[in-house]
């Protein structure tokens, strides 16, 4: 059985500082990992994902992700917080050759940014 | 265009009552999502449509009843709903319904409140 813990249900940091989110995950077989941010009262938005290939996955509005398959973790970083980037995080993970109604989510992670 | 549009916004409806969330894409996406989603916590998979037939429904309650009227619309009714069930209604559509090969998208949600 899949699963996704996010450590830190809640995170500061400040403005221009490095984000650092954290997820480990569990698969049995290859997984595929995903990050999603949702903005108060919107929506979830994809930012990336890994599926195969490399392993340092570039996403939206700066993000990127790491596989380390050593460690079972996919952590979300950005080297410099924007006020706009104060939202939910949510990581999740799939067993590959899959579909999306397949994925797990973790119990998410809330960014604050402080000026 | 990559958008999933979900009205109305809010609702607010009495458990007596009868109502109905709407979901449109146009992006020809062949397969449509319901999410459930409470107060800080992740989505949680109600119903799958592939080719405009149920494909999945995760033993939701039947006071839920899903339709996919044409490919670019989904429904979601209510009905005698519970308390409980106030959350955020997510819908998603997706091309095809394996990560590797395609992004899901989402909308902004319906935000229901049974009274």
């Amino acid at each position: 059985a899949q699963s996704v813990t996010q450590l830190g249900s809640h995170v500061s940091v400040s403005e221009g500082a490095l984000v650092l989110l954290r997820c480990n995950y569990s698969s049995s077989v290859p997984p595929y990992l995903f990050w999603y941010v949702q903005y108060p009262n919107q929506g979830l938005q994809l930012l990336l994902k890994y599926t195969t290939g490399a392993t340092l996955v570039k996403g939206i509005n700066g993000f990127e992700a790491e596989f380390k398959k050593s460690e079972t973790s996919f952590h979300l970083t950005k080297p410099s917080a924007h006020m706009s980037d104060a939202a939910e995080y949510f990581c999740a993970v799939s067993d590959s050759r899959t579909s999306y109604d397949k994925v797990i989510f973790g119990p998410g992670t809330s960014l604050s940014v402080i000026p | 265009d990559t958008e999933v549009t979900q009205t109305p916004k809010h609702l607010v409806m009495g458990m007596t009552n009868k109502k109905s969330l709407k979901c449109e894409q146009h992006m020809g996406h062949r397969a449509m999502y319901w999410y459930k989603q409470k107060a800080k916590k992740p989505p949680e998979l109600m119903f799958v449509y592939s080719y405009e037939k149920l494909s999945i429904n995760e033993s939701v309650p039947s006071r839920f009843s899903p339709e996919c009227p044409n490919s670019s619309l989904l429904n979601l009714h209510l009905h005698a709903l519970q308390p409980e069930d106030s959350a955020l209604y997510l819908c998603a559509s997706s091309q095809v319904r394996d990560p590797m090969w395609d992004t899901q998208y989402f909308g902004p949600g319906t935000r229901l409140t049974v009274l």
